[in-house]
């Protein structure tokens, strides 16, 4: 079993819905991370969070540290929100190190 | 956006053959990372380096090494490309500042070994 799970794998939504992305995570972490990886490869970071919740523009963040839970939330979802969302922990002790989740394949359509 | 570089983007080699994956980043970052995904699979940290001098194995097992004689530089080199060593590379760097720093990705290289 992996360390950090996501759910769903897969999701396709039509443009303009509510889109929720779950993580869990079996192991003390430092923080928590939500990436987002775009056909072609490339990877940014969304959000870093070690408790509470962060928003940024439509996309919000959650993390429930007592459950070993994260939820990341699209509003108002676009086509150009397509793309790999990956949730990844800095395990504690870890000394920067990430441990990543397989990554939810989100599709939005028109 | 993040200024950190990968090349090449794309790369077919025949078995046998020496490579070098090139990361470059301009940030001045302390800490550089290598990760390899294969499709639709996750990230997997094959190397890190604290600073200048300083490298270490990560937690996938790699045949592959790495060097950092300069800040702004950490390339990769497999000494003899096999197959079983196609997949996506990516680099990564972050400032060390705290445990928790957020670290930029390059863009990838996509290697395919024949």
């Amino acid at each position: 079993k992996n360390e950090v799970e996501q759910s769903p794998q897969n999701l396709t939504a039509q443009e303009g819905e509510f889109i929720t992305i779950n993580c869990s995570y079996s192991v003390g972490i430092s923080a928590l991370h939500w990436l987002q990886q775009h056909p072609g490869g490339g990877i940014v970071s969304l959000f870093m969070l070690s408790s509470g919740k962060k928003k940024h523009g439509r996309l919000i963040a959650t993390i429930n540290i007592q459950e070993k839970h994260s939820s990341l939330h699209i509003t108002a979802s676009h086509p150009r929100d397509s793309a790999v969302y990956i949730c990844a922990v800095t395990r504690g002790g870890s000394n920067y190190k990430l441990t990543f989740g397989k990554g939810t394949l989100l599709t939005v359509n028109p | 956006e993040a200024d950190i570089y990968q090349t090449p983007r794309y790369l077919v080699i025949g078995t046998g053959k020496k490579i070098t994956l090139e990361c470059s980043q301009t940030m001045g970052h302390d800490k550089m990372y290598w990760y390899q995904q294969d499709p639709g699979m996750e990230l997997h940290l094959i190397h890190y380096s604290y600073g200048v001098n300083s490298t270490e194995k990560g937690d996938l097992s790699s045949e592959s090494t790495v060097s950092r004689i300069r800040t702004e530089h950490f390339p990769l080199t497999l000494e003899s490309a096999r197959p079983s060593h196609t997949s996506q590379y990516l680099c990564a760097s972050s400032a060390g500042l705290a445990r928790t720093d957020t670290q930029y990705f390059g863009p990838g290289t996509r290697l395919t070994v024949l």
